[in-house]
């Protein structure tokens, strides 16, 4: 079975600061990883995915991730954050191996303080 | 403009009243997937179709339907809604099934209340 897990429910930084949104998951093959963001009153928007290569992704708005095997992570990370990146994070996870679906994470709220 | 359309965004009914949420999107997409978002729980997923005439049970698929019909098309039906039902309800496309390689396309949404 797949699983995904963000252990924060809340995140709040200062603007300008660096952000990490945490993710870690749990497959029997390897992972297939995304991070999707909800604006409020909004369906959910793709922001990056990793499938294989180099562990450092770089989606949009300036977001990136990076994988790591060995702590079974996919951390999101941006260097400044911004007040309009203030919304609710999923992370999701496909097992490449077996499953055909995605299983998300139950989210975390990002806001960034003025 | 390539999208994914839900409708009603909000939806007040009571228990035991059939209803039917529609979703459309006009990206020629072959799969299509119902959400249901609840605090805490993240998404979970309903139900899927990998293409027309073909939908399978997802995670919490107990007193809900969906037909694909065409492509385009994936309605959510409650034959007999309950108050455990009262969710935020998401629709979403993908080019194929195996969505690593295309991301998943989502609609903005449909607010249901159940008394």
């Amino acid at each position: 079975a797949q699983s995904v897990a963000q252990p924060e429910d809340q995140v709040n930084v200062a603007e300008g600061n660096p952000l990490t949104v945490k993710c870690t998951y749990s497959v029997s093959g390897n992972p297939y990883l995304f991070w999707y963001v909800q604006y409020p009153n909004r369906g959910l928007q793709f922001l990056l995915k990793y499938i294989t290569g180099d562990n450092l992704v770089k989606g949009s708005y300036g977001f990136e991730a990076e994988f790591n095997k060995s702590q079974t992570s996919f951390h999101l990370k941006k260097p400044s954050a911004l007040v309009s990146d203030s919304a609710l994070y999923f992370c999701a996870v496909r097992d490449t191996g077996s499953a055909r679906q995605l299983t998300f994470g139950s989210g975390t709220q990002l806001t960034v303080l003025p | 403009e390539a999208q994914v359309t839900q409708n009603p965004r909000y939806l007040i009914t009571v228990t035991g009243k059939k209803l039917t949420v529609t979703c459309s999107q006009n990206m020629n997409h072959e799969y299509m997937s119902w959400y249901r978002q609840d605090p805490g729980l993240g998404l979970r997923q309903i139900y899927y179709s990998m293409n027309v005439e073909v939908t399978d049970k997802g995670d919490v698929p107990e007193g809900y339907k969906v037909s694909r019909k065409e492509k385009r098309n994936f309605p959510l039906i409650l034959e007999s809604p309950s108050p455990n039902q009262t969710s935020l309800y998401f629709c979403a496309s993908s080019s194929r099934w195996d969505s690593y390689n295309s991301p998943l396309h989502f609609g903005n949404g449909t607010r249901l209340t159940v008394t």
